[in-house]
C-alpha cells in the first residue's frame, strides 16, 4: 500500500514552458486534491475531485487545470508556467465509500522552479 | 472569510520542557479541525482530527484540545525527534480544509 505518490519530485521549467504532474493513491479513496505550499503562507487549495470524472475549483486555480479521468489519479496541468508558479505542490486524497474518513493523506510534494 | 491563525511561528524547546501550540479559526461552519505533523521535504502526516468543543486526543507526547474558537496542541517532555512543522486544518460544511502557515518546532537536546 504505498498511499499517495507524486511524480516528478523536482522540476525546472523555463517561463512558457507547460508540464504535468501526475498524482495516484491506492486507497479508493473518492475525493483528490492538488494544493500548493508557499513559505509562511500555509497549504493552498488549487483545485480538488469529488469523484471519477469531476472537477472543481479551488483557492488559487488560475493557471492550472486538472483531470481525473481514473479514479486513481489526479493530473495537474500548467500550460504556460510563470515564475510566480514556483512552489511546492501537494497532492492528496481522502474519503473511502465503504469506511467513511475525513482525513486527508497527502504526497511527498513536487518541488517546481520556473525561471 | 474562512481564516485559520496559529501561533507562535517558531518556538524553541530544551527537551523535556513542556509548551502549547495554538490554532485560532473562525469559519462559517466547522465540521472538524485537524492537526498534521509536516518534516522538511515531506508532506504533512496526519496526527489527530477533532470534532466538537471539549474533545480531546492524545499521542505518545502530544495531546490536542479543541474549544468554539480554537484548538492547542501541547507538547509534554519534547525530545528532539518532535522537531517539526505542526500544521492546522479547519474543514468547513464544503469539506474543504484551511490551512494555517504552522509553528515550526526546534527541540534542543
Amino acid at each position: 500500500n504505498a498511499g499517495v505518490t507524486q511524480t516528478p519530485k523536482f522540476r525546472v521549467l523555463k517561463t512558457g514552458q507547460s508540464m504535468t504532474l501526475l498524482c495516484a493513491q491506492d486507497m479508493n479513496h473518492e475525493y483528490m486534491y492538488w494544493y500548493r505550499q508557499d513559505p509562511g503562507m500555509g497549504l493552498r487549495l488549487i483545485h480538488y475531485s469529488v469523484g471519477e470524472g469531476t472537477t472543481a475549483k479551488g483557492e488559487v486555480p488560475d493557471g492550472y487545470n486538472v483531470s481525473r479521468l481514473k479514479k486513481q489519479n489526479f493530473l495537474l496541468g500548467l500550460e504556460s508556467a510563470a515564475p510566480s508558479q514556483t512552489s511546492v505542490y501537494f497532492c492528496a486524497s481522502s474519503f473511502e465509500l465503504a469506511d467513511p474518513q475525513e482525513t486527508q493523506y497527502f504526497g511527498p510534494g513536487t518541488r517546481l522552479l520556473v525561471l | 472569510e474562512d481564516q485559520v491563525t496559529q501561533s507562535p511561528e517558531a518556538l524553541r524547546l530544551q527537551e523535556g520542557e513542556s509548551s502549547s501550540l495554538n490554532c485560532s479559526y473562525t469559519v462559517s461552519g466547522l465540521r472538524g479541525l485537524f492537526w498534521y505533523r509536516q518534516d522538511p521535504g515531506k508532506g504533512p502526516e496526519f496526527l489527530f482530527t477533532l470534532y466538537s468543543a471539549g474533545e480531546e486526543k492524545e499521542k505518545e507526547r502530544l495531546k490536542a484540545t479543541l474549544t468554539k474558537k480554537e484548538s492547542f496542541l501541547h507538547i509534554t517532555a519534547p525530545k528532539p525527534e518532535d522537531s517539526a512543522t505542526y500544521l492546522c486544518a479547519v474543514q468547513t460544511n464544503d469539506y474543504k480544509l484551511s490551512f494555517g502557515a504552522g509553528t515550526t518546532v526546534t527541540v534542543r537536546a
